[in-house]
């Protein structure tokens, strides 16, 4: 089946600084790709998905491109503040045409002010 | 719009006892999904219903871990007996469709056996 893998943390920045979490991933075909953030005591949340190769999700400031060529979706963000603080994890489907989703190990972002 | 709640948040137990998460997702979401997420790891999907009936189990270890959906809403997972290993974040997330990426998370119920 399809797998990710993430990059490890934890990372630690200070606001305003650039973020990039690194995702790669092995897949049969072109999977859609996503990523989700969860906050402390929360459960997760979509932070932001791209169906195809090329594509670009973005929301809240964050972006990720599905880049066919590296096998990569890496989380950026030009500005993090103290609220992004939190624990995002990269996932794609365990399959073709499956709903059930593999997750990456996540990595915790730590932004202090 | 009430998102998916969880109960327990947190539940400490000696291993051989059993225990009990209970999950009411959001209100019209027709599948329900229990996860498993240990220190460390990225969730790991136990069970998938589709309205009352179980569309995946595959994951569920089921000599001691066993999950219902009575009437197409909220859903009960148990474990008995509890090991150390079940130690771990349990998870419920629910989904408007069957075949939807936009699953909506609980804040989950931490178990610790000891």
């Amino acid at each position: 089946g399809n797998s990710v893998t993430q990059m490890e943390g934890p990372v630690t920045l200070s606001e305003e600084a650039f973020l990039t979490i690194n995702c790669t991933y092995t897949a049969t075909g072109y999977p859609s790709l996503f990523w989700y953030v969860q906050y402390p005591g929360e459960g997760l949340q979509l932070l932001l998905k791209a169906t195809k190769a090329d594509d670009k999700g973005s929301n809240k400031g964050f972006e990720a491109t599905y880049r066919k060529e590296t096998t990569s979706f890496h989380l950026e963000k030009g500005s993090v503040q103290v609220s992004d603080s939190a624990v995002y994890f990269c996932a794609l489907p365990t399959q073709g045409g499956s709903e059930k989703l593999v997750f990456g190990k996540g990595t915790k972002l730590t932004v202090n002010p | 719009e009430a998102g998916v709640a969880q109960s327990p948040r947190y539940k400490i137990i000696e291993k051989r006892q059993s225990v009990a998460f209970w999950c009411n997702p959001i209100s019209g979401h027709a599948t329900l999904y229990w996860y498993q997420q240990i220190l460390g790891q990225g969730p790991k999907l136990l069970i998938q219903f589709q309205n009352n009936g179980v569309v995946d189990d595959s994951q569920l270890p089921k000599d001691r871990f066993s999950a219902e959906r009575l009437k197409g809403v909220d859903s009960t997972l148990k474990i008995q007996p509890a090991k150390l290993e079940d130690s771990a974040v349990y998870l419920c997330a629910s989904s408007l469709r069957a075949v939807s990426y936009e699953q909506y998370f609980g804040p989950g119920t931490r178990l610790t056996v000891t």
